[in-house]
């Protein structure tokens, strides 16, 4: 049972490129989350999804397009990638009215240059 | 939604008890209090939750006074290890926030 697995783990950018994460689980979660970590800060929230074909906006969403065409797939999409989005990349699951249900992904470390 | 303030980082030394405490002055009938540790370079994984009164397990303990409006995660007899974040979340929304948590480190 690999949980909730993330590709890739580390990419370096150059400013105006775009590139595409991939977060999949396993769990048959209804509930798919981004999340962007700074250094020496908290979790904010990108974009979610509770359910296939559904996404909205979190605190942060600017810069960012997501997709969820198949329920165990979430895509975070950088169209145009700037230094400001040089971050940790978080993607999580849960079941739906299951806060204590979050499971995480190990994260994808971007730089962007 | 309830809204939850907690420090922005502790300090603690090997051996002892530690108690960070999370405020939701407006928290509502139904809500939960969950509570999340993360590590450096991991994403945070669930420890502790509860409803009212005291909530125990092998990681920490969980007080809820019966106001509820406030909540002390209680670590005992912390270790090197405990070096971590840890997050207050109360009520479950669909787009659930994690916010600032509370930076605790423990020294030798």
């Amino acid at each position: 049972n690999a949980g909730v697995t993330q590709t890739p783990k580390f990419r370096v950018l150059k400013t105006g490129q775009s590139m595409t994460l991939l977060c999949a689980q396993d769990m048959n979660h209804e509930y798919m989350y981004w999340y962007r970590q700074d250094p020496g800060m908290g979790l904010r929230l990108i974009h979610y999804s509770v359910g296939e074909g559904t996404t909205a906006k979190g605190e942060v969403p600017d810069g960012y397009n997501v997709s969820r065409l198949k329920k165990q797939n979430f895509l975070l999409g950088l169209e145009s990638a700037a230094p400001s989005q040089t971050s940790v990349y978080f993607c999580a699951s849960r079941t739906a009215g299951a806060n204590y249900g979050y499971t995480f992904g190990s994260g994808t470390r971007l730089t962007v240059v | 939604l309830a809204k939850t303030t907690q420090p922005i980082s502790m300090d603690s030394y090997e051996g002892q008890e530690v108690n960070i405490t999370c405020s939701h002055n407006n928290i509502a009938t139904n809500d939960y209090i969950t509570w999340y540790q993360q590590f450096p370079s991991q994403g945070p994984r669930f420890i502790i939750q509860g409803y009212k009164t005291k909530v125990t397990n092998e990681v920490a303990s969980l007080f809820i006074p019966a106001d509820r409006k406030s909540s002390t995660l209680s670590l005992p007899r912390v270790s090197l290890s405990d070096t971590a974040v840890y997050y207050c979340l109360v009520g479950d929304r669909d787009d659930m926030r994690f916010g600032a948590g509370t930076r605790l480190t423990v020294k030798p």
